[in-house]
């Protein structure tokens, strides 16, 4: 299986910060990376597929880069409404993996 | 807009059966451009995809729980279940299904906690 590891497992940080997610694969996957946001009691909504297509209806102020086994999330300015967990996940070959996930809280 | 929703038990006794019902609304299950899939995520952890099917019946699992899991669809109700044999206390967790297409898990649904107990 391809293990997705993230960093850092939390972060705290402030309103209109700017926020970087880091995602390595335990192997190469080319651009097969999507990134999920997951609020308490929630399903997860997809942010970013492809390592750096923007989903519809998601805020610009999400990006999404990277290529081959490291990838980025970046919130150029955090929002009240952006406090919640984000995964990667791996689409690039069966067993689909996730991340163990990284918990933006507030500072 | 697709919605998704599970039902069934919220609590099993260990070694039975656990049994799920995703009813897909607002999208036909026979479109043929999606799997349908079920993922689970334990207590206050990641995410773990379990399996998906193809309207078709055809399947496939996570090789960590194939030997236990049946997913299975009825396209004339518009729903995919989902069975998971010999449940333990590990398997307690958030069950989710979730429609997978062109590599991303686009629609989810709001998920049911199961709690494995006697």
């Amino acid at each position: 299986d391809i293990q997705m590891t993230q960093s850092p497992s939390s972060l705290s940080a402030s309103v209109g910060d700017r926020v970087t997610i880091t995602c390595r694969a335990s192997q190469t996957i080319s651009t097969y990376l999507n990134w999920y946001q997951q609020k308490p009691g929630k399903a997860p909504k997809l942010l970013i597929y492809a390592a750096s297509s923007l989903q519809s209806g998601v805020p610009s102020r999400f990006s999404g880069s990277g290529s081959g086994t490291d990838f980025t999330l970046t919130i150029s300015s955090l929002q009240p409404e952006d406090f919640a967990t984000y995964y990667c996940q791996q689409s690039y070959t069966s067993p689909w993996t996730f991340g163990q996930g990284t918990k933006v809280e507030i500072k | 807009q697709v919605q998704l929703q599970e039902s069934g038990p919220g609590l099993v006794k260990p070694s039975q059966t656990l049994s799920l019902t995703c009813t897909v609304s607002g999208g036909s299950i026979s479109s043929g451009d999606y799997y349908w899939s079920w993922i689970r995520q334990h207590p206050g952890k990641g995410l773990e995809w379990i399996g998906y099917i193809y309207y078709s019946g055809s399947t496939y699992y996570n090789p960590s729980l194939k030997s236990r899991v049946t997913i299975s669809v009825d396209t004339s109700e518009n729903q995919f279940s989902l069975k998971l044999s010999s449940v333990t206390a590990a398997d307690t967790a958030v069950y989710y299904c979730a429609r997978r297409g062109d590599s991303i898990f686009d629609y989810w649904g709001q998920g049911t906690l199961v709690t494995v107990s006697s």
